[in-house]
């Protein structure tokens, strides 16, 4: 099974200030297989990233994905009040699906 | 739009059977080009994968809960359904359910049900 990491697990940042999330993996992921998700409190997430830099209908594009192998990277350009809430990486491999502890943006 | 809603008891006794049902709108869940999934959240804490079905019944489960889960599919009432078999309180949790795209990533999620394992 393929665990992933996430870091830092809180990130303090103001808003328009870049955030930058990481997601490393213990083994190789494809890059077809990663998505990002963001989850606010009391809501389902929602799956901002998928295939590492793809973004799902309707994501403004200051969401990046970039990485491969083990690294993967979400990037927020410009942070909107709206973007502060948990995030959260996962991927798929050997037909398992398995999610990052999470990195809690928040507001400095 | 797709829509997704999830149905079912909200507190199980210990050691009985969860058993939520996610009931889809807006889309067929025989279409070919998805699986259909179910996550879950412990309270304050981060996402659990428990398995996938595609619409002919072929299912992944995760591991560690292979032994205690079962997930089905009704096509004709376009619905597919969770048991999770011997709970404890570990099994308390959000469960959610998801159309995935491919096998791969949930896109599109139900709003959620607090399942409460006690006695």
């Amino acid at each position: 099974e393929i665990v992933l990491t996430q870091s830092p697990g809180t990130l303090s940042l103001s808003p328009g200030e870049r955030a930058t999330l990481s997601c490393r993996a213990s083994q190789s992921v494809s890059s077809s297989y990663l998505a990002w998700y963001q989850q606010k409190p009391g809501q389902a997430p929602r799956l901002l990233i998928y295939g590492t830099s793809s973004r799902a209908t309707g994501i403004p594009d200051r969401f990046s994905g970039s990485g491969s192998g083990t690294d993967f990277t979400l990037t927020i350009s410009r942070l909107e009040p709206e973007d502060f809430a948990v995030y959260y990486c996962q991927q798929y491999g050997s037909s398992l699906l398995t999610f990052g502890g999470g990195t809690k943006v928040e507001i400095k | 739009q797709v829509q997704l809603q999830e149905s079912g008891p909200g507190l199980v006794k210990p050691s009985e059977t969860l058993s939520l049902t996610c009931t889809v709108s807006g889309g067929s869940i025989s279409s070919s080009s998805y699986y259909w999934g179910w996550i879950r959240q412990p309270p304050g804490k981060g996402l659990e994968w428990i398995g996938s079905i595609y619409y002919s019944g072929s299912t992944l489960y995760n591991p560690s809960l292979k032994s205690r889960v079962t997930i089905s599919v009704d096509t004709s009432k376009n619905q597919f359904s969770l048991k999770v078999m011997s709970v404890t309180a570990a099994d308390t949790a959000v469960y959610y359910c998801a159309r995935l795209r491919g096998a791969v990533a949930p896109e599109y999620w139900g709003q959620g049900t607090l399942v409460t394992v006690s006695s």
